[in-house]
């Protein structure tokens, strides 16, 4: 079946550091894919999202590109802020279904 | 204006009871989800509404009902709790299928089974 899988966490990293968190999936087909963040107390929201290969999704300085060759959208960002530190859930979806199937999230501390 | 309402934020309960979770959306959309997030965060889609009818099901126990009046409300009803339940379930709208419809959460509802 359809899943993702991310990195565990949690990742601790220090202000104005690079920050990657790794999302393979697995899918019948071409999905598209998110990623959608939750800040503590809240509900996720989405972040950003690419619809196929080599798209590359981009959103309050994060970025992931599509790669089809490796079955991966891995989440970047050049300088993290201490307001970043959330849970991070990749996404997946494929057309025509209502269903987003989520990874198990990935923990970010920023420490200032 | 909150776009998706999910009531209440927390709910403490003993084993055996019975409890209901409502969610509103104010969004106009068509289909709404309730999703699980366990202890270690993990997500799960529990079931999906599409104007009123239930289009996804997930291995879920019957104790889980759930119950769309109007395609603004999708509401949860569970039997008989257990330990196990504890978890914050999310309720979600979007407009339909595809990549470019997102889905909007509500906030949560912290749900603790002594």
């Amino acid at each position: 079946g359809n899943s993702v899988t991310q990195m565990e966490g949690p990742v601790t990293l220090s202000e104005e550091a690079f920050l990657t968190i790794n999302c393979t999936y697995t899918a019948t087909g071409y999905p598209s894919l998110f990623w959608y963040v939750q800040y503590p107390g809240e509900g996720l929201q989405l972040l950003l999202k690419a619809t196929k290969a080599d798209d590359k999704g981009s959103n309050k300085g994060f970025e992931a590109t599509y790669r089809k060759e490796t079955t991966s959208f891995h989440l970047e960002k050049g300088s993290v802020q201490v307001s970043d530190s959330a849970v991070y859930f990749c996404a997946l979806r494929m057309d025509s279904s209502y269903k987003l199937i989520f990874g198990s999230g990935t923990r970010l501390l920023v420490r200032p | 204006d909150t776009a998706v309402s999910q009531t209440p934020k927390y709910l403490v309960t003993q084993m055996g009871n019975d409890k209901s979770i409502k969610c509103e959306q104010n969004l106009g959309h068509d289909t709404m989800y309730w999703y699980k997030q366990d202890s270690k965060k993990f997500l799960k889609i529990m079931f999906s509404y599409n104007n009123k009818e239930l289009i996804i099901n997930e291995t879920v126990p019957n104790r889980f009902s759930p119950k769309s009046p109007d395609k603004a409300h999708l509401n949860l009803h569970i039997n008989s709790l257990e330990l196990g339940d504890s978890a914050v379930y999310f309720c979600a709208s979007s407009q339909g299928t595809g990549a470019n419809e997102k889905l909007f959460f509500g906030s949560g509802t912290q749900l603790s089974v002594l």
